[in-house]
């Protein structure tokens, strides 16, 4: 049973460009949640898919979007990116979209600083 | 509008003493409650959780309690190690009609245990 992972590890950018994080779920899992954590902050929720689809979405706006694909790995993309945006991203997977937080597992995270 | 805070940025205790951690929130429609764990480079990782219908749960050397009255839960580990220091996040879901499981963190408090 494979874990959790996410790449790149560290990422950097400067302000307006476009940035793609990936994500592969733990085996199994149909359920991937992303976070971003600033510094300083608790992890806060971005948004959650489940089977392909949106399945809820917390305070972001819309330059925020993902995707999941049929073998369950999923993509984090922000456009126009602030310097606000830099943050550790956080992917978690769960089995099933009303997993409840302890089946939820989390990747080590992407590191985004944008310039 | 924080729902779920730690007000302790950071605790410091003496290894084989009690480290008691502590989180307050103000939704009352959270009705499960967790505690992660997070080391420097790591993802969060699951320790303990705490359904609204307990008051307590145990899991060897941790235990944690829960006033839903006063709308606030604590960390109890006993007895502390050096294995411990790491950055303990609180966090609340409720089940409601849109997305399960998804979190509320708090900002973490960071535990130093001392040999």
């Amino acid at each position: 049973e494979t874990g959790v992972t996410q790449s790149p590890t560290h990422l950097i950018k400067t302000r307006g460009q476009q940035v793609t994080l990936r994500c592969s779920s733990q085996s199994g899992h149909n359920t991937v949640s992303w976070y971003q954590q600033a510094l300083g902050q608790g992890p806060q929720f971005i948004f959650q898919y489940y089977r392909e689809e949106e399945n809820g979405r917390g305070n972001f706006p819309p330059r925020f979007s993902g995707l999941q694909f049929p073998n369950y790995s999923s993509e984090l993309n922000v456009n126009a990116l602030e310097l606000d945006d830099s943050a550790l991203y956080l992917c978690a997977s769960s089995l099933g979209r009303r997993a409840r937080g302890d089946t939820q597992y989390f990747g080590p995270g992407t590191r985004l600083t944008v310039l | 509008d924080q729902q779920v805070k730690q007000n302790s940025p950071s605790l410091s205790v003496q290894e084989g003493r009690i480290s008691i951690l502590n989180c307050d929130y103000t939704n009352s429609m959270f009705d499960y409650f967790l505690w992660y764990k997070k080391y420097p480079a790591e993802g969060p990782t699951f320790l303990i959780s705490i359904s609204s219908i307990k008051d307590k749960n145990e899991d060897g050397r941790f235990t944690v309690f829960l006033n839903k009255s006063a709308k606030h839960l604590s960390l109890h580990i006993v007895p502390s190690q050096p294995g411990d220091s790491a950055v303990y996040f609180c966090a609340a879901s409720a089940m409601d009609g849109g997305s399960q499981g998804n979190l509320i963190f708090g900002k973490g408090t960071k535990l130093s245990v001392k040999p």
